[in-house]
């Protein structure tokens, strides 16, 4: 059971690079998220997904595109990556609705030089 | 706009000793889940409290849910060291889904 799985697990990049950070679920749920997770901010959820095709913006999605052509995966992409988005990247999934329960995957750690 | 807080942002205590942490909603919200994170893992789903007043056991740990809705509370009875690492609140405000900024929990042996 693989459950949620997140790629890269580590990743350095420079300023200005794209970077793309890969999800995936085996649960079929219809909800992903993204969030980041810095120091003395918790999580702060960047997009989400109802479904194919459907992504809504969170609270903090300035600098991120995400797209949803499989209903497993939910890749997160930095199109010019800066040093402020140095910070642990958890996707996660939901099976019945926004608000149900969600399950996180192991995170991957982005480090912008 | 909605503004959330969560308290304490550390907790030391020894073992055996309580620990509670609270979150507080300005505005009334529909759920609250609770979620915990070991050191250098990721956050796991722990409970969900949905109605007025509501109070949920699990072992050591007991959740409520405040009568406005406004705020819950987690509490730890005789913490152990397996206890240790971070708890976050995610309240639900219509809709509108944000994280506590969490409690990190350190637990002396």
């Amino acid at each position: 059971d693989a459950g949620i799985t997140q790629s890269p697990r580590y990743k350095i990049t420079e300023t200005g690079r794209q970077v793309t950070l890969m999800c995936h679920q085996t649960w079929s749920h219809s909800y992903m998220f993204w969030y980041r997770q810095d120091l003395g901010h918790g999580l702060r959820l960047i997009y989400y997904s109802a479904a194919a095709d459907i992504t809504d913006k969170g609270e903090v999605p300035d600098g991120y595109v995400v797209s949803r052509s499989k209903t497993e995966n939910f890749p997160l992409t930095l199109e010019s990556a800066t040093r402020s988005q140095t910070s642990v990247y958890f996707c996660a999934s939901s099976g019945l609705g926004l608000t149900d329960t969600q399950y996180f995957g192991p995170g991957t750690r982005l480090t912008v030089l | 706009g909605q503004q959330v807080m969560q308290i304490p942002q550390y907790q030391h205590v020894q073992e055996g000793e309580d620990f509670t942490t609270y979150c507080n909603s300005s505005t009334t919200l529909s759920n609250i889940q609770w979620y915990k994170q070991r050191p250098g893992g990721h956050p796991v789903f722990l409970i969900q409290l949905v109605k007025s007043g509501e109070v949920k056991k699990q072992k050591r740990l007991t959740f409520q849910f405040g009568e406005a809705k406004k705020n819950s509370s987690l509490h730890i009875t005789a913490t152990q060291t397996t206890d240790v690492g971070t708890y976050f609140c995610l309240m639900d405000s219509s809709y509108k889904l944000i994280f506590g900024s969490g409690t990190r929990l350190l637990v002396r042996p």
